[in-house]
This record gives structure tokens, C-alpha cells and sequence, in this order.
């Protein structure tokens, strides 16, 4: 079974430009997740998807961050204009199951490093 | 408001000794699950064991056991004969379950073991 699939691994970037980040979950899985992790930090969720619909957006910095999930599969995560203080881990996990569904625990992707210079 | 505290930053242990790493949490939810995870230095999440708040018993997943204590709110990890390997960060992590909720991962700031040989 293939895990989950973010890129690119490592970009760096200088402040106020634009990125964008990719994720494909595994097959099946309807709940996908855009975390943010500082270094040092725990992963902090930034916004939650059921399917194409969002679960979970706030603590997602709407005036920068944006993120879409269409077809409810892949999901882009984006930052325009890109600050200093982005710089982390951004990992994307996905979930076998729904809200009405058991614990099922989530499974991560590599995540993509973003250095803002 | 749910929140998870991992109050050693770092942990150092003898190589084939056993280690708890501390994780309390707090909640007001009756149904929840608590995670611990395993992030070695190359980045990926790795999870490790499961614990509901309805289980009776501790979980143990070969080396890993979960300490659950209830009514204090905890749920320490215990890794039995370390193994260089072992070194990494680990997260601990709550999920609430009760209806309404969105069933995220919240995270603690993580505990970095380091394996001595």
C-alpha cells in the first residue's frame, strides 16, 4: 500500500514570495490533514478535510494560507506572501476514517521543509 | 479546549534499558485516543500505540507499552530495552471522538531520547 505523497521535500523561498505544496493520501482515506510543524515544536493542524469539504480551518492564517482538496484526493496547500516566521515542516496526514468513524489513526507524509529567507 | 503536556524536553537512557517518556493530558470529553509517535531525524511520523479511553487494559505493542492512568490523566510510554535506534523525537497525541467533534490530533511538544551506547 503506498503512503502518503507530499512535494516537494525541501524548498526555499525569499519572504513575500508564493509556494505551494502538494499531498496525495492514501487511496480510500476521506480525512486529510495540513499540519505545520517549527522546528523544535510539536505539529500544529492548520486545516482539517472530509472529503472535499473543510472540517477544520481555524488555525489556518486565512490572509496568507490557502488550501483546496478537490475530487476530495489530492490536496495543494499554499502560502502567498510567504513570512520569515513560515519556515517549517509542513506535513500532510490522512485518515482511513470519517467523523462517524472509529479512532483509525493518521498516517503522515515525509512533509516538505520550507526555508523563508 | 483539549491540550497535551510533555514536560521532559530530553530524556538520555542506557542502551537496553527501559525509558518512560511522561504525557499528561486534559479533556473534557468522555471519548478520546491517545497516540504516542515516533519522529526520527529524517522527518517522517512514525505512530507506535494506541490507547482509548475506554480500554480496560494497557496497550503494548512489542517493546511499546502505554502506562494509562486514568484519572490522573496520563498515559506515559515505556520503551523496554532501548535500542540505538530508539533515539528520536516523540509526540505524543490526543484525538477526541465525541459527536460534534472534529477528530483531529493534537499534539504535544515532543520529548528528543537519545540512546546511549
Amino acid at each position: 500500500e503506498a503512503g502518503v505523497a507530499q512535494s516537494p521535500r525541501y524548498k526555499i523561498i525569499e519572504k513575500r514570495q508564493s509556494v505551494a505544496f502538494w499531498c496525495n493520501p492514501i487511496s480510500g482515506h476521506a480525512t486529510l490533514y495540513w499540519y505545520q510543524q517549527i522546528l523544535g515544536q510539536g505539529p500544529k493542524l492548520l486545516i482539517q478535510f472530509q472529503n472535499n469539504g473543510v472540517v477544520d480551518d481555524s488555525q489556518l492564517p486565512k490572509d496568507r494560507f490557502s488550501a483546496e482538496r478537490l475530487k476530495g484526493v489530492d490536496s495543494t496547500l499554499k502560502i502567498q506572501p510567504a513570512k520569515l516566521e513560515d519556515s517549517a515542516v509542513y506535513l500532510c496526514a490522512s485518515s482511513q476514517g470519517g467523523l462517524a468513524g472509529g479512532p483509525g489513526e493518521l498516517f503522515f507524509g515525509e512533509g516538505s521543509r520550507l526555508t523563508v529567507l | 479546549a483539549q491540550k497535551i503536556t510533555q514536560t521532559q524536553p530530553g530524556m538520555f537512557v542506557q542502551e537496553k534499558e527501559a525509558v518512560t517518556l511522561d504525557c499528561t493530558y486534559d479533556t473534557s470529553d468522555p471519548s478520546y485516543g491517545l497516540f504516542w509517535y515516533k519522529q526520527p531525524s529524517s522527518g517522517e511520523m512514525i505512530f507506535l500505540i494506541y490507547q482509548g479511553s475506554y480500554d480496560q487494559q494497557n496497550a503494548t505493542e512489542g517493546r511499546y507499552s502505554l502506562n494509562f492512568q486514568k484519572a490522573r490523566k496520563s498515559a506515559n510510554l515505556v520503551i523496554s530495552a532501548s535500542q540505538l535506534g530508539d533515539s528520536a523525537m516523540y509526540f505524543c497525541a490526543m484525538r477526541r471522538f465525541s459527536s460534534g467533534s472534529a477528530r483531529q490530533l493534537t499534539f504535544g511538544s515532543g520529548t528528543q531520547l537519545t540512546v546511549l551506547p
